[in-house]
This record gives C-alpha cells, structure tokens and sequence, in this order.
C-alpha cells in the first residue's frame, strides 16, 4: 500500500519563529490535506489542496501541492503557543482510480509541534 | 450544528466485555469512518462507510464490526474486547471522500 512520510517527526521551536514541514508519498496523489490535532481532541482540518503546484493560505498557514504530486508542505509563519499540537498530512489514493480505495485517506504519522513562549 | 459527536467519552472494558460505541453526524454526510489512534501508529482506518446501509473494512478490522442503519449514525462493536484493543477511536464524516471532519474521540482502555 501507499505510504506517507511526514518530516520531521518533531519540532521545537521558540514563539515568534517560523515552522516548515512536508510530507512525501510513494505515489502520486490528486489530494493533499493538513490537520491539526491539539491534545485530547479530534484532527481538524487546516487546508486542502487540489491542484499540482496550488499554493493555499490559511492565516499565518500556508501549504504547496508538490509539482511532482508526491509531496507537500507546510509553513507556519511567526508560531504562537497554541500552534502546539501534531500536524497531520493525508492523501485519497493514485491519481488513477481504484475503486474503493479513492474513498480513503492515507495519514502520516504526524510532526510534533512544541512552542516555548 | 454539532458536527461529528461521539459518545461515549471514556470507557474502561475487562478482557471479553463488548461494547458499541456510536458516531452522529448532522452534516448531511454520506461517507463515514472509524479510526483508532496509537501511539506512533497515526491514524488508522478501521471501517467505513460510503452511504446509508453500505460498510467496508478499512486497514484494520479484525475485531471490530459496524452499521450503518441511519445516514446520520455509524456505530463501531467490539464483541470481545481485548487489550490489543486499547486506543483512542475517532469517527470522522465527510460530504466527498477527500474532507474528512473528525469526532473529538472515545478512549478505550481494556484491562
């Protein structure tokens, strides 16, 4: 099956920095997604990202799809402490469709994320 | 609007004791999902659901059995629970396959 790898698997970083992280796949993916998770709650999702090359902003959050469609990455741009959490990529699948596999997500393993005020 | 809701909380097995554990969602969603959460793992899908009545086995559902009788609700069984089992268990919804909004979770401990 497919797999992603996120790096780095952890962050320390000091409040008022700026953090980048990515994600790599072993196939090429027609989807990119990035999710927060902060501690004892649910993932919520940040951007998607749906074209090849798709540059999207969310506040201080910007995340790229990849050129080659087998990677991503995330920016965050002057960190607060509540940017503390880990920050997962996911992806649905092959560019081609594969029957039932489109209605997945593949997840990384996710990038800690620590702030030091 | 709740979202995704997932009851219960918490909850504590013995080795064999069964439970169900219940997602609603009042998006409107069609697909639905259940994960479990370890520890250096990530996420991993158990099962899901593509519309009312329909199931599918996600990377891991040894154990685990689900329904889907309401679009709205997508319930997750442990008929033997065993300690392999401990984790934390996510439902998520979603309108296409790709968005997926995720329920706050129900940590299972089996003893």
């Amino acid at each position: 099956g497919q797999q992603l790898n996120q790096s780095p698997q952890s962050m320390f970083i000091q409040e008022g920095e700026d953090v980048s992280m990515n994600c790599t796949s072993s196939s090429i993916f027609n989807t990119w997604l990035w999710y927060k998770q902060d501690p004892g709650e649910g993932p919520v999702l940040l951007i998607a990202l749906y074209k090849a090359g798709e540059l999207t902003s969310n506040g201080r959050l910007t995340a790229q799809f990849g050129i080659t469609r087998k990677d991503s990455f995330l920016n965050i741009s002057a960190s607060i402490p509540s940017d503390v959490g880990i920050y997962f990529c996911a992806g649905p699948g092959p560019s081609r469709g594969s029957g039932g596999s489109n209605y997945k997500l593949t997840f990384g393993k996710g990038t800690l994320l620590t702030v030091n005020p | 609007n709740a979202g995704v809701t997932q009851t219960p909380k918490f909850r504590v097995l013995k080795t064999g004791q069964s439970m169900t554990l219940l997602c609603a969602q009042d998006m409107n969603h069609e697909y639905m999902y259940w994960y479990r959460q370890d520890p250096g793992m990530g996420l991993r899908l158990i099962h899901y659901s593509v519309g009312e009545g329909t199931t599918a086995k996600g990377e891991v559902p040894d154990g685990y059995n689900v329904s889907r009788l309401k679009k709205q609700n997508f319930l997750l069984g442990l008929e033997s629970a065993a300690p392999s089992q401990t984790s934390v268990y996510f439902c998520a919804s979603s309108y296409s396959w790709a968005e997926q909004y995720f329920g706050p979770g129900t940590r299972l401990t089996v003893t």
